[in-house]
């Protein structure tokens, strides 16, 4: 059964970094093919994906956003990491993490709810 | 950067109805590559279609997807009360390497 859980900071103030986790099981990051994605939901809109780290430690990024997003993998603890630099109240959304076999993203976490306000 | 751009916005049908999605890229886009999502409110997205026409695993035959190029379409040929949701579209693009996701078409009870 694969699960993805979200875990991070409900709230963050502007100019802060955000730092979110992805804690996933029934998969294995080392597999090949195997990927993680994130992607945000703001209220209300659309959804927006934001990077993807791959199996063998390649990592995509979303082109309007790349100079703010890193994202990395501890393999060990099943974890992936998203960190978001500079967070303004436009960023404020529910962030998804999911998991990506080769190229279809086919699991998704519950979501978490980050809101940018000082 | 390829757009996805779906239609109509907001489609009101009643149970029984058929459904007609449609999503159209800006420019062409690889089958293998397109996907169809539902929603509900409060929950995460559910992979409904991939490959323009395959469908997930535990997803009825009720949903199918249809599509090549820039024109793709999700049916629902008889709609079910659980099927009101909002549905995306996304493709992949393998150069750069990146999502899109369409806008999404919300389907509600006349």
């Amino acid at each position: 059964q694969v699960t993805l859980r979200e875990s991070g900071p409900a709230l963050v103030k502007p100019t802060q970094t955000l730092t979110l986790t992805c804690t996933f099981s029934g998969f294995s990051l080392s597999t090949s093919g195997m990927c993680v994605s994130w992607i945000r939901q703001p209220p209300g809109k659309a959804l927006e994906w934001l990077a993807r780290i791959d199996w063998d430690d390649d990592k995509y990024y979303s082109t309007s956003l790349k100079t703010r997003l890193t994202i990395s993998k501890d393999t060990s603890k099943n974890q992936v990491v998203l960190t978001m630099t500079n967070m303004d109240p436009v960023d404020t959304a529910t962030y998804y993490c999911a998991r990506t076999n080769n190229w279809n993203i086919d699991y998704w976490g519950q979501g978490t709810l980050v809101t940018v306000s000082s | 950067e390829i757009v996805l751009t779906q239609s109509p916005g907001t489609l009101s049908l009643s149970p029984g109805e058929r459904a007609t999605l449609s999503c159209r890229a800006s420019q062409s886009v690889s089958s293998s590559y397109l996907a169809w999502y539902q929603q509900k409110p409060g929950q995460a997205p559910r992979l409904l279609i991939y490959g323009a026409s395959s469908r997930a695993t535990g997803i009825p035959d009720r949903f199918s997807g249809s599509g090549s190029g820039t024109d793709f379409t999700l049916t629902i040929s008889r709609l079910e009360p659980e099927d009101f949701a909002v549905y995306y579209c996304q493709q992949y693009g393998s150069s750069p390497k990146m999502y899109t996701f369409g806008q999404g078409t919300k389907l509600e009870i006349k």
